[in-house]
C-alpha cells in the first residue's frame, strides 16, 4: 500500500498570503495525484488531478506541481473561503489512498 | 447537474447488517465507474469500495474485504453498499462518489454522505 504523508498538519496563515502544502508518497506515482479540499460538515470538492490539472470551476489561485514522490499545492493570496482541510489521494495502485490531511487555519 | 444522494445509513449492531444505497441523477450513471469513501468522526478519508462502469469489476480495501459489496443496477441509476459482519471501526459517514471517467480512481463529484454507527 502507498502511504501519502502530508506536511505541515496545520498551516496558519492570513487572507493574502500563499499557502504551500506538501504531500510525498512511499513509492514513485508518477503524476497520479489528486488534492480534494473539505470544508467542515461538507462533502469533498475535487480541486486538482493528475498533479497539475484544475479541475471544472477552480479558481486559477489554485496550483498543483510535482511528480514522481513528491508533490505540492500552491494556494496564492488567500481568500477567506479556502480555510479549510487538504487532502491528497494517490490513484496509481490500489488501494486507492489519503493524506492524512492538512488544516489550513486562519492566523 | 449531477446529483448523488446517499441512504440507509442509522445504527447497526455489532455484527450486523446495513445496505447503503445511492442514487444517482444527472448524468449518464452506466458509463461512470462509482465508489464509497468513509470518514470515521473526526478523521480522514478512507476508500471503501469501488465499481466499474458496467458492474463487471469491484475493488475494496482490505479492511473490508469479504465483509462488504458494492454493487449497482444501471437500469435504475443506483449504486449500493452491502454491509455485513459490522464492527465498530466502521462507524463513519459513508460518501458516495463518481469515477470522472469509467475506470480512473478519483472522484469528481460526491454525496453530502449518510452516517453509519455501529453500536450495541
Amino acid at each position: 500500500e502507498i502511504v501519502l504523508t502530508q506536511s505541515p498538519a496545520t498551516l496558519s496563515l492570513s487572507p493574502g498570503e500563499r499557502a504551500i502544502l506538501s504531500c510525498r508518497a512511499s513509492q514513485s506515482i508518477s503524476s497520479l495525484l489528486v488534492w480534494y479540499q473539505q470544508k467542515p460538515g461538507q462533502a469533498p470538492r475535487l480541486l486538482i488531478y493528475d498533479a497539475s490539472k484544475r479541475a471544472t470551476g477552480v479558481p486559477a489561485r489554485f496550483g498543483g506541481s510535482g511528480s514522481g514522490t513528491d508533490f505540492t499545492l500552491t494556494i496564492n493570496s488567500l481568500e477567506p473561503e479556502d480555510f479549510a482541510i487538504y487532502y491528497c489521494q494517490q490513484r496509481s495502485n490500489w488501494p486507492v489512498t489519503f493524506g492524512q490531511g492538512t488544516r489550513l487555519e486562519i492566523k | 447537474q449531477v446529483q448523488l444522494v446517499e441512504s440507509g445509513g442509522g445504527v447497526g449492531q455489532p455484527g450486523g447488517s446495513l445496505r447503503l444505497s445511492c442514487a444517482a441523477s444527472g448524468f449518464t450513471f452506466s458509463s461512470y465507474g462509482m465508489h464509497w469513501v468513509r470518514q470515521a468522526p473526526g478523521k480522514g478519508l478512507e476508500w471503501v469500495a469501488a465499481m466499474s462502469y458496467d458492474g463487471k469489476r469491484e475493488y475494496y480495501a482490505d479492511s473490508v474485504k469479504g465483509r462488504f459489496t458494492i454493487s449497482r443496477d444501471n437500469s435504475r441509476n443506483t449504486l449500493s453498499l452491502q454491509m455485513n459482519s459490522l464492527r465498530s471501526e466502521d462507524t463513519a459517514l459513508y460518501y458516495c462518489a463518481k469515477d470522472p471517467y469509467g475506470n480512473t480512481w478519483y472522484a469528481d463529484f460526491w454525496g453530502q454522505g449518510t452516517l453509519v454507527t455501529v453500536s450495541s
